[in-house]
């Protein structure tokens, strides 16, 4: 199965702010990266597909970048409505698998 | 728009069973496969396989061969989780998510607590 290595498990950032979140894989994933946000009790929201396609309705302080086995969620200019769980997830392979969440809190 | 209203919560013994729902809405249910994601509490998110819904083939990970069963009521656009001989492990919140590709929608999970 491909492992996905999430970083920072938690992160801590004022509004305004520019965030950056990585995930890296166990073996080449060509692009077949999702990025996706999950606030509390709720379920997650699909963000980023293919590491850098904007998915429909998703603020543009969005954006995803990557390639081979190293990949990054950018959030621009932080809003109170962005503190959440952050998810990556490869499925370029069967099993899918997730990256262990970077959790985003405000400072 | 686009719509997975699972089950509500369950409350269970260990070694009993049970079976939620997740019922699709907005979309033609057999043009997408529906994959089924557990997240333990204040845990991530873990991958447990999906079914195809035009063959109704199940495809679990490896974790979840056992007493795990998916199925379906294509007539009524509706997916099954199964789990049976319930462990306490198995507490967690159990999502139901529409994905071809990769997952783009997913229902709004059911809680289920395992405790004797």
């Amino acid at each position: 199965d491909i492992q996905m290595t999430q970083s920072p498990a938690s992160l801590s950032a004022s509004l305004g702010e520019t965030v950056t979140i990585e995930c890296r894989a166990s073996e080449d994933i060509y692009n077949g990266l999702a990025w996706y946000q999950q606030k509390p009790g709720k379920s997650p929201q699909l963000l980023i597909y293919n590491a850098n396609s904007l998915h429909t309705g998703v603020p543009s302080r969005f954006s995803g970048s990557g390639s081979g086995t190293q990949y990054s969620l950018k959030i621009n200019s932080l809003q109170s409505e962005d503190v959440a769980s952050y998810f990556c997830q490869q499925y370029y392979d069967y099993p899918w698998t997730f990256g262990g969440g970077t959790k985003l809190e405000l400072k | 728009q686009i719509q997975l209203v699972q089950s509500g919560p369950e409350l269970k013994k260990p070694g009993e069973s049970l079976k939620i729902s997740c019922k699709a809405s907005g979309y033609t249910f057999t043009d997408y496969a529906m994959q089924w994601v557990k997240q333990a509490p204040g845990k991530g998110l873990q991958y447990m396989g999906w079914i195809n819904t035009q063959t109704g083939k199940p495809t679990y990970a490896d974790d979840f061969k056992e007493r795990f069963v998916f199925s379906l009521e294509t007539s009524a656009s509706t997916a099954y989780l199964q789990i049976n001989n319930l462990k306490n492990e198995d507490t967690a919140t159990y999502f139901c998510a529409r994905g071809r590709v990769l997952i783009d929608y997913w229902g709004q999970g059911v809680m289920v607590t395992v405790s004797s």
